[in-house]
């Protein structure tokens, strides 16, 4: 257990849909990540929130939003969902520098 | 950040010493140099990083040139557990506005009995 909480594990939802993922940070972290990874591209940043704030922007699909609560935890909100949206999302959270820690991830298959 | 290069896949034998290179021949002064590896589709995992000295946890060591364009990941004593997909990322430190950290490709180890 990394410590970094992310659920659901699975998800399988239809096209058009929309979809929450939830993340709860290690205790005392105070930055969140969002990752996609998805065969054909990578591992791919798609934003980056510090204590509630917005701070970095990857390569995120306006359809895409996210949000950084006040205890810390974060929901990537995916609507208008297609079929290259299936993925594996992951979250990873930090303290203040020097190394990420991973969550296990949610695998979302749209059909 | 500056971009990485590494070998797209490496074999190792298990108990031998697993050499992975990355070269990052555009690295700046302030940027540090990160390893993690990702086993089969679970998050990736922190191993090492390192400025300008050598770095050595229980995991592994780091060695990188003192031009800094180039590093090592060495894991000592490869076992059937480290097979992986291994990144090394260069990025400025620190978890606020410069945390972003950038994937490449990779190297894909296999360990072999």
């Amino acid at each position: 257990d990394s410590g970094v909480t992310q659920t659901p594990k699975h998800l399988i939802t239809a096209t058009g849909q929309r979809v929450t993922l939830r993340c709860s940070p290690r205790s005392g972290d105070l930055s969140v990540y969002w990752y996609q990874q998805s065969l054909d591209q990578g591992l791919q940043f798609l934003i980056q929130y510090y204590n509630g704030e917005e701070r970095a922007k990857g390569n995120i699909l306006e359809r895409f939003s996210a949000q950084q609560f006040p205890d810390l935890h974060s929901e990537l909100n995916l609507s208008s969902l297609e079929l290259g949206d299936s993925a594996l999302y992951f979250c990873a959270s930090s303290l203040s520098s020097y190394g990420y820690t991973f969550g296990s991830g949610t695998r979302l298959t749209v059909v | 950040d500056a971009k990485t290069t590494q070998p797209p896949s490496m074999d190792c034998a298990e108990g031998r010493a697993a050499n992975l290179p990355c070269n990052h021949s555009t690295i700046s002064g302030n940027e540090y140099v990160y390893w993690y590896r990702q086993i089969h589709s679970q998050g990736p995992q922190y191993i090492i990083h390192g400025l300008k000295n050598n770095e050595t946890n229980e995991m592994a060591s780091l060695i990188i040139t003192e031009d800094r364009k180039s590093s090592t990941l060495i894991l000592p004593h490869a076992t059937l557990r480290d097979t992986a997909v291994y990144y090394c990322i260069v990025s400025l430190a620190g978890g606020t506005s410069y945390g972003k950290l950038t994937f490449g490709q990779g190297t894909i180890l296999t360990v072999h009995p």
